[in-house]
């Protein structure tokens, strides 16, 4: 496709479920990266991916919060044991160069229950 | 440590008018890059402007324009007459040199009215 792409689009998970989140970035591009955005707050940093590797995971909240990228392509963002402080939308980016060529997806907005 | 601040939580106007959105942040590193980013309901952020910190000048585009002040840590951006197509989120957001990673301020919602 032509822009960033997320799914699911709308996730509600029960308190303690397990979830994946897909990221299918733009094709071509190396960097990745995954924002956590809170009701009415400015998406937080996660974690960046240069091709396969996960250069910086300063972000993840937690050790339930796990990211890959295996093949230097799509990545899936995995919460384990899922809370309700989860709830938020997980944004996705891709870029062929630095940051200042970042595209967004529309993200994937989680609610726990 | 690094901030972004946009103190204007929401802002509401009448079509045509003019609308500055504030923004203020904190480095202590001299190269950097500033950032606006427009939210729209769909969810996705869209990427307006990035300036590096060693250029002040200011820039327009079309109805926007965004004034950069290293003195006073400011980069606010201005809507001259605004459209209902202007309602969003709009947010602020930093990134030191040699990181990758965006700080992001709260957001300003703009809602425009017809």
């Amino acid at each position: 496709g032509a822009g960033v792409s997320q799914s699911p689009r709308y996730k509600v998970a029960k308190r303690g479920q397990d979830v994946a989140l897909r990221c299918d970035p733009i094709s071509g591009h190396v960097s990745l990266f995954w924002y956590q955005q809170a009701l009415g707050q400015g998406p937080e940093f996660l974690t960046y991916f240069q091709n396969e590797a996960q250069l910086d995971k300063s972000g993840l909240p937690s050790d339930r919060f796990f990211a890959e990228r295996p093949e230097g392509s799509v990545s899936t963002l995995k919460i384990q044991r899922t809370q309700q402080e989860d709830s938020a939308v997980y944004l996705c980016a891709s870029g062929s160069d630095r940051v200042d060529t970042i595209y967004f997806g529309e993200g994937s907005w989680l609610t726990v229950v | 440590a690094q901030k972004v601040t946009q103190a204007q939580t929401e802002i509401s106007v009448v079509e045509k008018e003019d609308v500055t959105l504030d923004c203020v942040y904190e480095t202590r590193d001299t190269t950097y890059y500033l950032f606006w980013y427009k939210q729209p309901p769909s969810g996705e952020l869209v990427f307006l402007i990035r300036r590096n910190s060693f250029d002040e000048q200011n820039e327009i585009s079309g109805r926007y324009s965004w004034n950069f002040q290293k003195s006073t840590s400011s980069f606010n951006f201005t809507i001259t007459a605004s459209q209902v197509v202007d309602s969003a989120v709009y947010f602020c957001a930093l990134s030191e040199a040699y990181t990758d990673k965006l700080i992001f301020g709260t957001g300003t919602r703009l809602q425009v009215f017809p």
